[in-house]
């Protein structure tokens, strides 16, 4: 059965400092990873998928297979990252499945 | 970008009464939409899948004639949750994907449901 895993509920670093966030995956097929952000007191939005390769707002994440990971990091951490951030799994069945989500606190 | 409208965003209803849940995408058509519950401080947790014109797919453990699903248009899904009792209070999200091809989903604000 798919699974994601977020094992940090809550991860606070100091401003300028490198974070990351913790997302393990359980899936038999080849997945799809995404991370999802949701900003205090707005809807959650797409941050990034693994497929694009992308840097978004200085964030990345690779998808390691062989650790079945998909961590997201940033080198330095900015106080308007706050948010609560969501690891997702994408399924052949086109169902979208989320970890628990990790709360960043960004301190001045 | 995208919009996804949930309707109500807040509902009060007695125990044994149905609710009426409403997600519209406005901006676009949608030939999917999710419907997920959130419980305090816990994950989103994908109830179906909504699929227009067709019957929703459930996930394991959702009661299907308790959560009725219709997503008669490419635009609106509706989540009725049927004689409503204190336990299905929770956070409802839907969900709509724009482009098949892509893993985006446009979340709607949600609906905070509290059966007395």
């Amino acid at each position: 059965a798919q699974r994601v895993t977020q094992p940090e509920k809550l991860l606070s670093v100091f401003k300028g400092a490198p974070v990351e966030l913790k997302c393990n995956y359980s899936y038999s097929g080849s997945p799809e990873l995404f991370w999802y952000v949701q900003y205090s007191r707005q809807r959650l939005q797409l941050l990034l998928r693994h497929i694009s390769r992308e840097s978004i707002k200085g964030f990345t994440a690779d998808l390691n297979k062989g650790e079945t990971s998909f961590h997201l990091k940033k080198p330095f951490a900015q106080e308007e990252d706050s948010a609560m951030y969501y690891c997702a799994l994408r399924g052949s069945g086109n169902q979208f499945y989320f970890g628990t989500g990790t709360s960043l606190t960004v301190i001045p | 970008g995208a919009v996804v409208s949930q309707h109500p965003s807040r509902v009060i209803c007695k125990s044994g009464t149905s609710v009426k849940i409403e997600c519209r995408s406005l901006d676009f058509q949608a030939t999917t939409m999710f419907w997920y519950r959130q419980f305090p401080k816990q994950s989103l947790m994908l109830m179906a899948t909504s699929n227009e014109g067709s019957k929703a797919t459930y996930e394991q453990g959702v009661e299907k004639d308790k959560f009725l699903i219709n997503h008669a248009s490419l635009t609106l899904s509706t989540l009725t949750v049927t004689s409503a009792h204190p336990e299905d209070s929770s956070f409802y999200i839907c969900s709509a994907r724009m482009d098949p091809n892509t893993g985006e989903l446009f979340f709607g604000e949600g609906s905070r449901l509290t059966v007395l």
